[in-house]
């Protein structure tokens, strides 16, 4: 079956420093992958995606590749930001009308 | 264009009553997905309408259904309520007109059941 493995929170990171968050994938396929983050409150924000192997997808500072030879889509941030502070979340779809989602990891960073 | 709306924010329920959550997704958008969101078992998916049909289906008892009407919008029922439904119920809609594989969520509803 498909789903997204993603590493356990929560991860607590003083400000400027640099975030690794991991997230890897079992699919039948070669699937679409995202980041989406969650701001305390609010629904799911897209953060960056990538549709085929080797692409990078990047905003707001943040970048991750998509690795099919390990099936990896890690998201990384050379420098965070207190505002940076939510949870994110790793997903795969092959058609954008099914999402599987990690569980999340929540993300603290202090001053 | 105003993104996706839900109502209500916020509901506090009994066992056994039943709930209609509504979702309005965004102009020109005629998919509409729903999640629960809980801490234990993250976000999962229920279903998703595509003009006024359920086109897919996740693994949820039948007391969870939905609807799609003619503009789009779209309902989500849970009867008999049970303790473990709480949860916040994610709505998101997407356009499938073009290529882009991109769902754009709602705010969600925060759904406690006492």
């Amino acid at each position: 079956g498909n789903s997204v493995t993603q590493m356990e929170g929560p991860v607590t990171l003083s400000e400027e420093a640099f975030l690794t968050i991991n997230c890897t994938y079992t699919a039948t396929g070669y699937p679409s992958l995202f980041w989406y983050v969650q701001y305390p409150g609010e629904g799911l924000q897209l953060l960056l995606k990538a549709t085929k192997a080797d692409d990078k997808g990047s905003n707001k500072g943040f970048e991750a590749t998509y690795r099919k030879e390990t099936t990896s889509f890690h998201l990384e941030k050379g420098s965070v930001q207190v505002s940076d502070s939510a949870v994110y979340f790793c997903a795969l779809t092959f058609t954008g009308n099914q999402f599987y989602f990690g569980t999340g990891t929540s993300l603290t960073v202090i001053p | 264009k105003a993104g996706v709306t839900q109502t209500p924010r916020y509901l506090i329920k009994t066992r056994g009553q039943q709930v209609t959550l509504s979702c309005s997704p965004i102009s020109g958008h005629r998919s509409v997905s729903w999640y629960q969101q809980t801490p234990g078992q993250g976000l999962q998916f229920l279903f998703e309408y595509f003009s006024e049909t359920q086109r897919n289906k996740g693994n949820f008892p039948g007391r969870f259904s939905g609807r799609q009407f003619s503009n789009s919008r779209s309902e989500m029922n849970v009867s008999t309520l049970e303790l473990g439904d709480s949860a916040l119920y994610l709505c998101a809609s997407k356009d499938v007109q073009g290529l882009r594989n991109e769902q754009f969520f709602g705010p969600g509803t925060r759904l406690t059941v006492l």
